[in-house]
């Protein structure tokens, strides 16, 4: 069966430091990648997602970015994190679009 | 591109009763509508979702129904207990492209014992 990790659950940093979150699916093979913000209370922002190796569509300008060095490897970035990125950060995938989307069990963020 | 409204933003019942939550589409070429049930400070966790060739699914207590021609469809939970306390998402797909899921802002339900 496929399993999604996400990780680290929890995360507190400084304004102006780098961030990097790390995702990784494991039981298929090129599956859609996604990361989406949850801001506390609010909805799912889609910040970025990838149907392939090297392949990164942005949804948002912003101060984050992407990356997919493998198949199954989708990583969060930021040079310099802004208090405004603090929230929930959840990473999914499905096999392909119109296939259920199952999320990973998120990255609380607190920039402080 | 897709827009996906859903209403309400919040919703009280009463233990037992039912609850419906409502969302409309935009973009006629969407085919398919998954919902999401998202407990506090969980991840969202797909419950039920409906394709656009069926125009009703139910599982157990909860049911979608779906009308093309008004683009709207519906989440449906009868006999609600404490533990449906939470935040639902709809969300829709067009069949085309590599477009993603867009999703509703969600609902944040309350089951009041």
């Amino acid at each position: 069966s496929q399993t999604i990790h996400q990780w680290p659950a929890t995360l507190v940093q400084p304004v102006g430091s780098p961030l990097s979150l790390e995702c990784t699916v494991e039981g298929t093979s090129n599956p859609n990648l996604y990361w989406y913000r949850q801001a506390a209370g609010r909805g799912l922002q889609l910040l970025f997602y990838s149907v392939g190796i090297g392949q990164i569509s942005s949804e948002v300008p912003q101060n984050l970015s992407a990356s997919r060095p493998q198949d199954r490897q989708f990583i969060l970035s930021s040079k310099k994190l802004l208090l405004s990125d603090s929230g929930f950060y959840l990473c999914a995938w499905n096999k392909n679009q119109g296939s259920p989307l199952h999320f990973g069990n998120g990255t609380r963020l607190t920039v402080t | 591109g897709e827009n996906v409204e859903q209403h309400p933003s919040t919703l009280s019942v009463q233990e037992g009763d039912s609850a419906v939550i409502k969302c409309t589409y935009s973009d006629s070429a969407s085919n398919y509508f998954p919902w999401y049930k998202q407990e506090l400070g969980k991840r969202p966790q797909l419950i039920i979702d409906i394709r656009s060739n069926v125009g009703e699914k139910k599982d157990q207590r909860i049911a979608v129904t779906l009308n093309k021609t008004a683009k709207h469809f519906s989440l449906h939970i009868t006999e609600t207990q404490p533990e449906d306390s939470a935040v639902y998402f709809c969300a829709a797909i067009p069949n085309s492209g590599n477009t993603p899921l867009v999703f509703g802002k969600g609902t944040r339900l309350s089951v009041i014992a």
